[in-house]
């Protein structure tokens, strides 16, 4: 089966501009993270969703920042008035938690830059 | 303060030696632990997971987890050029689906 799909794989946007990067987990995942990966560093946990529900946005960096899932399915992650510290690759995952499984399955990821 | 903490490398190995990676983390209450390999340009990759003290083997690679010293570490037997890549340790908080990532080892395996 297909795994997790992410889209645009490259964006570029100017300071200021809004952005909405898109990501198709792999079918019946419930489960599906945000990640935000800066160069040479760890991804770092933006959003979590269970189904529709958006359980944890603590890792949601500023206002800026939303992320939807209105069927469950796909999610959209939207960067509104971006700024240069938002250059970064933002990687999805999906998983389906079973007992004690909690593995992710990542998305080639969206590398934003922001000029 | 980083809950997971690796070594960012880079840790050079000959091809065929055993390249040994390591993990610490801060959570005592963590149950589950993670190694994730990540080419360069690509995204994060599942290779082993760990529930359990001690050692657990899959084909080249053994993970062990030692709890009562926090940390978890990734042993990659007879090691090839195409393991060359940064490995990413990942602890959820206890009860936690959300892993907390290392910044990841980056590992260069050299003929």
């Amino acid at each position: 089966g297909a795994g997790v799909s992410q889209s645009p794989r490259y964006k570029v946007a100017k300071r200021g501009q809004d952005v909405a990067l898109r990501c198709d987990p792999i079918s019946g995942h419930v489960s599906l993270f945000w990640y935000q990966q800066a160069l040479g560093q760890g991804p770092e946990f933006l959003t979590y969703f269970q189904n529709e529900a958006q359980l944890d946005k603590s890792g949601l960096p500023s206002d800026r920042f939303f992320a939807e899932r209105p069927e469950g399915s796909v999610s959209t992650l939207k960067i509104q008035r971006t700024q240069q510290e938002d250059s970064a690759v933002y990687l999805c995952a999906s998983s389906s938690p079973a007992a004690r499984s909690y593995e992710q399955y990542f998305g080639p990821g969206t590398r934003l830059t922001v000029t | 303060q980083k809950e997971v903490e690796q070594n960012s490398g880079p840790l050079s190995v000959p091809e065929g030696a055993i390249a040994s990676l390591n993990c610490t983390y801060s959570d005592r209450g963590s149950q589950s632990f993670f190694w994730y390999r990540q080419y360069s340009g690509k995204s994060p990759e599942l290779i082993m997971f760990i529930y359990s003290n001690g050692d657990k083997e899959d084909g080249r690679f053994t993970a062990q987890l030692n709890k009562a010293s926090q940390y978890v570490s990734l042993l990659i037997r007879d090691s090839q050029p195409s393991d060359s890549a940064t490995y990413l340790c990942a602890v959820p908080s206890g009860g936690s689906y959300i892993p907390t990532f290392g910044r990841g080892t980056s590992l260069i395996v050299h003929p």
